[in-house]
């Protein structure tokens, strides 16, 4: 069965700063990759996904994420973050059909 | 377009007490999924119906029963409700072709207090 780990439970950033969320994934032959973010009292929206073709994949927001084979890993970025990306990031992988969340990261941007 | 809706948004129970979460979705998603929320574990799904009239157990199914009434509506009953289901409830739904057909879609969640 395939599971992703997101190794950093929070992570603290200054606004305007760059981000990077780790997630990464139990190998596989193939394998479908999603972020997903949470914002305070709300449920997931999906921020992008990875299904095949270009390994750096665009979200919403100005996320982005790259597939990175070699390293089975699913990291998360963004250049520069807001005060409003505040949030609860997950990492999810396909398995058995059915998608397998990580425990997330939770993102503290301040001023 | 409503997407996922679940209700109620808020409920307490006692011990002991049954109670059943609805949701809906306005997609024509054949897929339809319980997950419930806990600090530091994620979302852990709790039961699954792969289209209408199927269901099957997810990860932590105990303590719970699913109905799929229509390819609408999918709910989630608690018979004896204990302090351990105190928890935040998702519904989601997923539907179409391909990898997409993957992508879930969730329900703003109900929070479920139980004392």
């Amino acid at each position: 069965a395939q599971s992703v780990t997101q190794l950093d439970s929070q992570v603290p950033v200054f606004e305007e700063a760059p981000v990077e969320l780790r997630c990464n994934y139990s190998s596989s032959v193939s394998v479908y990759l999603f972020w997903y973010v949470q914002y305070p009292n709300q449920g997931l929206q999906l921020l992008l996904k990875y299904l095949s073709g270009s390994t750096l994949v665009k979200g919403i927001n100005g996320f982005e994420a790259e597939f990175n084979k070699s390293q089975t890993s699913f990291h998360l970025r963004k250049p520069s973050v807001h005060i409003s990306d505040t949030a609860e990031y997950f990492c999810a992988v396909i398995s058995f059909q059915k998608l397998v969340f990580g425990t997330g990261t939770r993102l503290l941007v301040s001023p | 377009n409503a997407g996922v809706t679940q209700t109620p948004k808020f409920q307490v129970l006692k011990t002991g007490q049954s109670m059943t979460l609805q949701c809906a979705q306005d997609m024509n998603h054949n897929s339809m999924y319980w997950y419930r929320q806990d600090p530091g574990m994620g979302l852990r799904l709790i039961y699954y119906s792969a289209s209408e009239g199927t269901t099957d157990k997810g990860e932590v199914p105990n303590g719970y029963n699913v109905s799929r009434l229509n390819k609408r509506e999918f709910s989630l009953r608690l018979e004896s409700a204990a302090p351990s289901q105190t928890s935040v409830y998702f519904c989601a739904s997923s539907g179409g072709t391909g990898g997409s057909g993957y992508e879930q879609y969730f329900g703003p969640g109900t929070r479920l207090t139980v004392t």
